[in-house]
């Protein structure tokens, strides 16, 4: 098992560029996240996604877009990058029962190191 | 709101015992989490707690008080490994995502 794979693992854009990170996960789980970690920062939501053509906003959702057509994928989306952005972006996973106690953790990918300049 | 409190930094001796402690406030509460994340790389699950009391996993156990909203993650016979940074995470009341503190970078020394 792969479990979550993230693509690219680096990537350095010019201000206005856009790009998309990809995310994809083998393990069959409905739930998948992502993150971003700034140096001495916890994680912060950006967007999250509870099933396949469902997605709703996190913590930090501006400046960025997702969309989850397949069980699998969750692609992250930057449309104009901004300094701001220079980040690490993580990619996480999960199986949860929607209504019922959750204590499934949530599986990281290897994250996607991301430069703006 | 959220808010979660852990300290910075800590330092340790290979083979002693250390407590990392983590306070938070949050809208709703479905459960608290500890990762451990080494420099450059994904945080992974070491622990949950939903329930008060004491979860033990081999070296490593974690405490929760939802009444005092007090966790608290206990290294047993430490190791050089072990060096990294560990992150509370509470679960709220709405989204499922995860609510994160800064993290506690442990040192450990010889």
């Amino acid at each position: 098992n792969a479990g979550v794979t993230q693509t690219p693992k680096f990537r350095i854009l010019k201000i206005g560029q856009s790009m998309t990170l990809q995310c994809t996960q083998d393990m069959n789980h409905n739930y998948m996240y992502w993150y971003r970690q700034d140096p001495g920062m916890g994680l912060k939501l950006i967007y999250y996604s509870v099933g396949a053509g469902i997605t709703d906003k996190g913590e930090v959702p501006n400046g960025y877009n997702v969309s989850r057509s397949t069980t699998e994928d969750f692609p992250l989306r930057l449309e104009l990058a901004a300094p701001s952005q220079t980040s690490v972006y993580f990619c996480a996973s999960s199986y949860s029962l929607r209504g019922g106690r959750n204590n499934q953790p949530q599986h990281f990918g290897d994250g996607t190191r991301l430069s703006i300049l | 709101g959220q808010n979660i409190d852990q300290p910075t930094e800590m330092t340790a001796t290979e083979g002693a015992i250390v407590q990392i402690n983590c306070t938070y406030q949050t809208s709703g509460f479905n459960g608290l989490f500890w990762y451990q994340q080494h420099a450059g790389e994904a945080p992974t699950f070491l622990s949950y707690n939903v329930l008060d009391g004491l979860e033990e996993k081999g070296r490593f156990s974690s405490f929760l008080s939802r009444s005092k909203g007090y966790s608290y993650l206990l290294l047993k016979e430490l190791q050089m490994k072990d060096s990294a940074s560990y992150l509370c995470a509470v679960r709220g009341g709405g989204a499922d995502g995860l609510t994160f503190g800064k993290g506690t970078h442990l040192i450990i020394q010889p």
